[in-house]
């Protein structure tokens, strides 16, 4: 069965940087577009960057544009997302999720249990 | 930017009774919509994609329709499991979510 599992989450002070993982299993990692989805606590969800299945191509929400890298390797079956320059308004619960449909960036069928961040002093 | 607004923000439902969610894009998204399902503590759960295609394992008690800017999750006899709050999300550009609707009982 599908399953996806992120790690790294945790307390970091304003301005720190935190590297999230995700490690897939149950289908073929290769074949799918990956994101990484936030939801701030008692808030909505904001999607922050999606990246190809071959890392091709990489997006990001603007509100993270510049400060955040997504990236994954294949060969783990791993996704990554590396966060600097970390603001108050980054806390939140970070989702690894896969593309429902496997080809772009759409809908998503899998997602993990969530891994929080908190930015704080 | 497109703008995803969904109506209304609660609505209250008798177990049983059919229950209607609205979800408006601020311009055309063609059928590249959404609908999720969260409850407290956990992950969303994808209903429907392509505004209408329900996705693996969804009860038929979960339809979706609609197209271009309109589109509406219906469903049709809500059980005590449907409690829960529902977000649309667009894919037609940058992925965006709805703001949601919480769904609680009456």
């Amino acid at each position: 069965q599908v399953q996806l599992v992120e790690s790294g989450g945790g307390l970091v002070k304003p301005g720190g940087s935190l590297r999230l993982s995700c490690a897939a299993s149950g289908f073929t990692f290769s074949d799918y577009y990956m994101s990484w989805i936030r939801q701030a606590p008692g808030k909505g969800l904001e999607w922050v960057s999606y990246i190809s299945s071959s890392s091709s191509y990489t997006n990001y929400a603007d509100s993270v544009k510049g400060r955040f890298t997504i990236s994954r390797d294949n060969a783990k079956n791993s996704l990554y997302l590396q966060m600097n320059s970390l603001r108050a308004e980054d806390t939140a619960v970070y989702y690894c999720a896969r593309d429902a449909l496997g080809a772009a960036a759409g809908s998503v069928d899998y997602w993990g249990q969530g891994t929080l961040v908190t930015v704080s002093s | 930017e497109i703008v995803m607004t969904q109506s209304p923000a609660t609505l209250s439902v008798s177990p049983g009774e059919r229950a209607t969610l609205s979800c408006r894009a601020s311009q055309s998204v063609s059928s590249n919509l959404a609908w999720y399902q969260q409850k407290p503590g956990q992950a969303p759960r994808l209903l429907i994609y392509g505004a209408s295609t329900r996705a693996t394992g969804i009860p038929a008690r979960f339809s979706g329709s609609g197209s271009g800017t309109e589109f509406t999750l219906t469903i049709s006899s809500l059980q005590s499991e449907d409690f829960a709050v529902y977000y649309c999300q667009q894919y037609n550009n940058w992925p965006l979510f709805g703001p949601g609707t919480k769904v609680d009982i009456k």
